[in-house]
């Protein structure tokens, strides 16, 4: 499974847009680039998937370039709810490995008001 | 629709105990199961997988085990817990999204969670 790098931590305020980055430089051709949500004592939801260029939903967009050895989790306009911790994760259903989905430490955005 | 169902909600358990997690799942067949938990202010580990009945992955700690009895049953059990056991335990299966046939990631979908605390 390809590692992703994320940041620790990031701030933000109310009304704006967030973009958070994950690094993926060894992503496999068939890897697709899913990211999830996690509330406190709640469990990580999906927010959504991509394999590249622009995928939107009703939650978020996700900006994958050419390369695809990055992508963008963009928020528009955060609200103070939108205050949780954020996973990047790549993987391919077809991959005999892909049953073993592992987390990582996920990017902790805090929206202040 | 499909739905998951993980029990019981908090517990407390004294060191050298047992315990039984449940996590059935409503609304597939066939489903990728898992096993996580998270440590106040910590990450999800992975605790154990399952592709089928019986087919299981462990990838921790040996005071832990995971069953699968039926296809949509998923059980988490300790002969005896340790004060480290204590955290917060989630069940998950594994729906595929993505465009076409074969294209594609696992995406996870979570129960509510269960939250063990080891004194």
């Amino acid at each position: 499974l390809a590692k992703t790098t994320q940041p620790i931590s990031m701030d933000s305020y109310e009304g704006q847009e967030v973009n958070i980055t994950c690094s993926h430089n060894n992503i496999a051709t068939n890897d697709y680039i899913t990211w999830y949500q996690q509330f406190p004592s709640q469990g990580p939801r999906f927010i959504i998937q991509g394999y590249k260029t622009k995928v939107t939903n009703e939650v978020a967009s996700l900006f994958i370039p050419a390369d695809r050895k990055s992508s963008t989790l963009s928020l528009p306009r955060v609200s103070l709810s939108d205050t949780a911790v954020y996973y990047c994760l790549v993987g391919d259903k077809s991959d005999s490995s892909a049953s073993k989905i592992i987390f990582g430490s996920g990017t902790r955005l805090s929206i202040r008001p | 629709s499909q739905t998951i169902h993980q029990w019981p909600a908090t517990l407390v358990q004294p060191v050298g105990s047992p315990l039984s997690l449940e996590c059935t799942v409503e609304g597939t067949s066939n489903p990728n199961l898992y096993w996580y938990r998270q440590a106040a202010g910590r990450g999800l580990q992975l605790l154990f997988y399952s592709i089928g009945i019986d087919q299981i992955s462990s990838e921790v700690p040996q005071n832990l085990s995971a069953s699968r009895p039926q296809d949509r049953q998923f059980i988490l059990s300790s002969k005896k817990l340790l004060l480290s056991d204590s955290g917060f335990y989630l069940c998950a299966w594994a729906s595929y999204r993505g465009q076409g046939v074969q294209a594609g990631a696992n995406v996870l979908t979570f129960g509510a969670g269960s939250r063990l605390t080891v004194l």
